[in-house]
């Protein structure tokens, strides 16, 4: 149990599009879900966290406006990279807790991460 | 300062060792610490959660809480060389886990 996907695993785009990651959980209820972003050799980056039905909190230094973050159901979450540039290159990763999974409910699950490069 | 920190590492254990992680935390009021696991370019997986002061095994995998040090260890044994990677101290404050920098370690085969 407790199992957390996303999509796409890897990404390719040019400077000044937009990128949409999903991050679904499978076998729970998703109540809250968070993301991160990774650089190479460096721990865990926390950039917002989202209640379903709730706007997200962003961390402090992290744009809203860039990063745009959509929690609709307890299963999904959707983060969109909007215009983006090769600064935002990253391993971006979301993780969930919630109802419905043996552990503790505050308990995170990563979902594989999503490598996004921006040339 | 940092909220979570870990012993820096790299620790490198032959195989069929005992490896030991040590963490430490700041927030006194913190109630919730995880141990995950992470591989070169792939996500964190949790190895094993702990609420309560003492031990919990789970496996070869044994974390420690000591509340009154602030301190969480995992320890474990007869390492194998699908070990080797980074592990992730995690602590729980209001609503979000601080996370340590992490251990790498590599089991010598």
């Amino acid at each position: 149990g407790a199992v957390v996907s996303q999509h796409p695993s890897r990404v390719i785009c040019k400077s000044g599009t937009s990128v949409k990651i999903e991050c679904r959980s499978l076998d729970f209820q998703a109540t809250t879900m968070f993301w991160y972003r990774q650089f190479p050799k460096k721990s865990l980056m926390l950039m917002a966290t989202s209640n379903e039905g709730s706007k997200a909190t962003y961390e402090q230094g992290v744009e809203k406006d860039k990063f745009l973050i959509n929690h609709a159901s307890l299963t999904l979450s959707t983060l969109t990279v909007t215009s983006a540039h090769p600064e935002d290159s990253s391993f971006y990763i979301c993780s969930a807790s919630g109802r419905g999974v043996a552990r503790s409910d505050d308990t995170q699950y990563f979902g594989p991460g999503t490598r996004l490069t921006v040339l | 300062q940092k909220e979570v920190e870990q012993n820096s590492g790299p620790l490198s254990v032959p195989e069929g060792a005992i490896a030991s992680l040590n963490c430490t935390y700041s927030d006194r009021g913190s109630q919730s610490f995880f141990w995950y696991r992470q591989y070169s370019g792939k996500s964190p997986e949790l190895i094993m959660s702990i609420y309560s002061n003492g031990d919990k095994e789970d496996g070869r995998f044994t974390a420690q809480l000591n509340k009154a040090s602030q301190y969480v260890s995992l320890l474990i044994r007869d390492s194998q060389p699908s070990d080797s990677a980074t592990y992730l101290c995690a602590v729980k404050g209001d609503y979000k886990l601080s996370f340590g920098a992490g251990t790498t370690v590599t089991v010598r085969a």
